[in-house]
């Protein structure tokens, strides 16, 4: 079935670790994104990719890394430089051209 | 800078009411895309419609209805004779870039309004 994933779906990690989030997406879709939500906050993009080896900071990158070495695949790495962690993190794919976005189902991250 | 509001926090009514979710939005493009999305428990997010800034007709799709007024810059949701499946967090999203390079940089997503619909 096409659509995006989202592994795992539940994480807990301890303080001062790196945690790797993986999407991978086989709706050929050159864009990708990575959204956190919290309670009540909607969501906020942390980063995104329009193209193969590059991407693009959003509202909220400081303590993320991400990678996109191929179209299908846009890993978010969660750095213990991040203070607050503990969150949903969606990632999404699209065109680009129209701006819809197809959402995957999300990774609950808790640290402990 | 682009902003969504979403002043309704929690809406609670009874099955078969109709209920509307507000939505009202700020941006400095003329050109953008306004869209819905329906959060279930499960978590993914649901796309439920698009619309450019230049077409205001309002859109039915069976009990849902969207109503998209520039002139008060809102694109509210209307749900006719809810029912419990529609229980859900509605996220509305703005996208400026238009057609030429619309939404490849994201989406800017409202608070979300969390419905809930009582038997």
């Amino acid at each position: 079935d096409g659509g995006i994933t989202q592994s795992p779906k539940y994480l807990f990690r301890k303080e001062g670790q790196n945690v790797t989030l993986s999407c991978e997406q086989n709706l050929n879709h050159d864009a990708m994104y990575w959204y956190r939500q919290d309670p009540g906050q909607g969501l906020r993009l942390i980063y995104y990719s329009q193209i193969v080896n590059d991407f693009q900071k959003g509202d909220i990158a400081e303590g993320y890394s991400v990678s996109r070495e191929k179209k299908e695949s846009f890993p978010l790495t969660v750095t213990s430089a991040q203070k607050n962690p503990t969150a949903f993190y969606l990632c999404a794919s699209g065109w680009g051209v129209t701006g819809e976005l197809f959402f995957g189902e999300g990774s609950r991250l808790t640290v402990l | 800078a682009q902003k969504v509001t979403q002043a309704q926090t929690e809406i609670s009514v009874v099955e078969k009411e109709d209920v509307t979710l507000d939505c009202v939005y700020e941006t400095r493009d003329t050109t953008y895309y306004l869209f819905w999305y329906k959060q279930p428990p499960s978590g993914e997010l649901v796309f439920l419609i698009r619309r450019n800034s230049f077409d205001e007709q309002n859109e039915i799709s069976g009990r849902y209805s969207w109503n998209f007024q520039k002139s008060t810059s809102s694109f509210n949701f209307t749900i006719t004779a809810s029912q419990v499946v529609d229980s859900a967090v509605y996220f509305c999203a703005l996208s400026e870039k238009g057609y030429s390079g619309g939404g490849a940089d994201g989406l800017t997503f409202g608070k979300g309004t969390h419905l809930i619909i009582q038997p």
